[in-house]
């Protein structure tokens, strides 16, 4: 089965709310973690990562939230914008016969004004 | 120079034709990739290359035959496919073929089998 895995498979916010996407993991192997956003059309495009020693990594109005116990992860986006309506992955890198990487199902962001 | 260039764009292909699909990246990474993406669902990986030599294949069937000519080209030559194997494919390329390793992926090609 998927290792990796999303809680909702669309989301709909208004301009200038915050965003929460959040993404499962089942492999306790996992130690690195990507959040790709992917627009109509265009390739995955590199968002954020975290490492598995690290609990929360803040970029630029993005905020990725590692809790191991649980084993989950979320991205969190500040004030969106209508530019972040796009579709959203994790994905980790294990040692699945080398270090490739395992996409969750995405979750779908559509910001409304 | 950050950026995965994939060609063509677009390709239409018959179930008896034979193309190839380009990748290049000028980033100096030795790892390189193949995906193949459906419509709303995530990338899969077919191939990875690590430091020019086939490290994975995903158990794909033959008649996809990736190649690695050197470490800024990633071809991937098609043959008798079928309806099915319509997608996006995208080219990744990271610094090595290890743990923790961001990828950078180019804008992939849109197929289309007849």
């Amino acid at each position: 089965g998927e290792s990796v895995g999303l809680h909702l498979p669309t989301l709909s916010v208004q301009e200038g709310d915050n965003s929460i996407i959040n993404c499962a993991y089942s492999n306790s192997a996992s130690d690195y973690f990507i959040w790709y956003k992917q627009e109509s059309g265009k390739g995955p495009q590199f968002i954020i990562d975290i490492r598995s020693n690290m609990d929360k990594r803040q970029g630029q109005r993005v905020t990725v939230l590692l809790n191991k116990t649980v084993k989950h992860l979320s991205l969190q986006i500040a004030a969106t914008q209508p530019g972040d309506s796009a579709v959203y992955f994790c994905a980790e890198n294990t040692p699945r016969g080398g270090y490739a990487l395992n996409f969750g199902k995405g979750t779908s962001l559509l910001v409304t004004p | 120079d950050t950026e995965v260039t994939q060609t063509p764009k677009h390709l239409v292909m018959g179930m008896t034709n034979k193309k190839s699909l380009k990748c290049e990246q000028h980033m100096g990474h030795r790892a390189m990739y193949w995906y193949k993406q459906k419509a709303k669902k995530p990338p899969e990986l077919m191939f990875v290359y690590s430091y020019e030599k086939l490290s994975i294949n995903e158990s794909v069937p033959s008649r996809f035959s990736p190649e690695c000519p050197n470490s800024s080209l990633l071809n991937l030559h098609l043959h008798a496919l079928q309806p099915e194997d319509s997608a996006l494919y995208l080219c990744a390329s990271s610094q090595a073929h290890r743990r923790a390793n961001e990828q950078f992926f180019g804008p992939g090609t849109r197929l289309t089998v007849l």
